[in-house]
């Protein structure tokens, strides 16, 4: 079986914190993708990312950015968390077949 | 850019009726594919069905069904006889092209009530 995982289910972190949002797939995918989902928004791409040490901004990279030194690895970095950062935090890569998900982080910034 | 609009927010229904959620999109892409993913109260994503821009042909699998018309950039998914556990948020995805780059429509919220 296909798998991605996210290093934490839940999180809690103050405001100005610096967070890291880590990503692990062991399927050799070269794309990987972070999205965070709101209420009535569905799924809005942060950032992505189609090779080691490449990124790509997507809709709403501001107050994000990502780092990728291995294939498998793809981490979202909060600089200095924000209240309105609180959402759930999405990882997938891809292959021509789809986009496999990790079981998602909830992040809450008080 | 590419942009997905799934216009029903919320969707009722009582279990064993059958369900059409809708789907439109837009790409720039000349070859694409276009997904379905369902994310059930535990709030995983789970892949459901993908289509390729190439093939226009409509097919069943089980109890789901869709209907691709890339003339008007439709991609509609049909549950057959609805049960309680098909309650979920669906989403529509078009993605493919160089970077295998998904957008997600706002999702449909599907109720099925027994």
């Amino acid at each position: 079986d296909v798998k991605v995982t996210q290093s934490s289910r839940y999180l809690v972190k103050r405001t100005g914190e610096k967070v890291f949002l880590e990503c692990v797939q062991d399927m050799d995918h070269e794309n990987m993708f972070w999205y965070r989902q709101d209420p009535g928004l569905g799924l809005r791409l942060i950032y992505f990312s189609y090779d080691v040490k490449m990124k790509e901004k997507g809709d709403i990279p501001e107050g994000y950015s990502v780092s990728r030194e291995k294939k498998e690895r793809f981490s979202l970095i909060l600089e200095s968390a924000s209240t309105n950062q609180t959402s759930m935090y999405l990882c997938a890569s891809t292959n021509t077949k789809g986009a496999f998900f990790g079981q998602g982080t909830r992040l809450t910034v008080v | 850019a590419q942009k997905v609009t799934q216009a029903q927010t919320e969707i009722s229904v009582v279990e064993k009726e059958d369900v059409t959620l809708d789907c439109v999109y837009e790409t720039r892409d000349t070859t694409y594919y276009l997904f379905w993913y369902k994310q059930p109260p535990s709030g995983e994503l789970v892949f459901l069905i993908r289509r390729n821009s190439f093939d226009e042909q409509n097919e069943i699998s089980g109890r789901y069904s869709w209907n691709f018309q890339k003339s008007t950039s439709s991609f509609n998914f049909t549950i057959t006889a609805s049960q309680v556990v098909d309650s979920a948020v669906y989403f529509c995805a078009p993605g493919g092209g160089a970077t295998n780059k998904l957008i997600f429509g706002t999702g449909t919220l599907l109720a099925v009530q027994p």
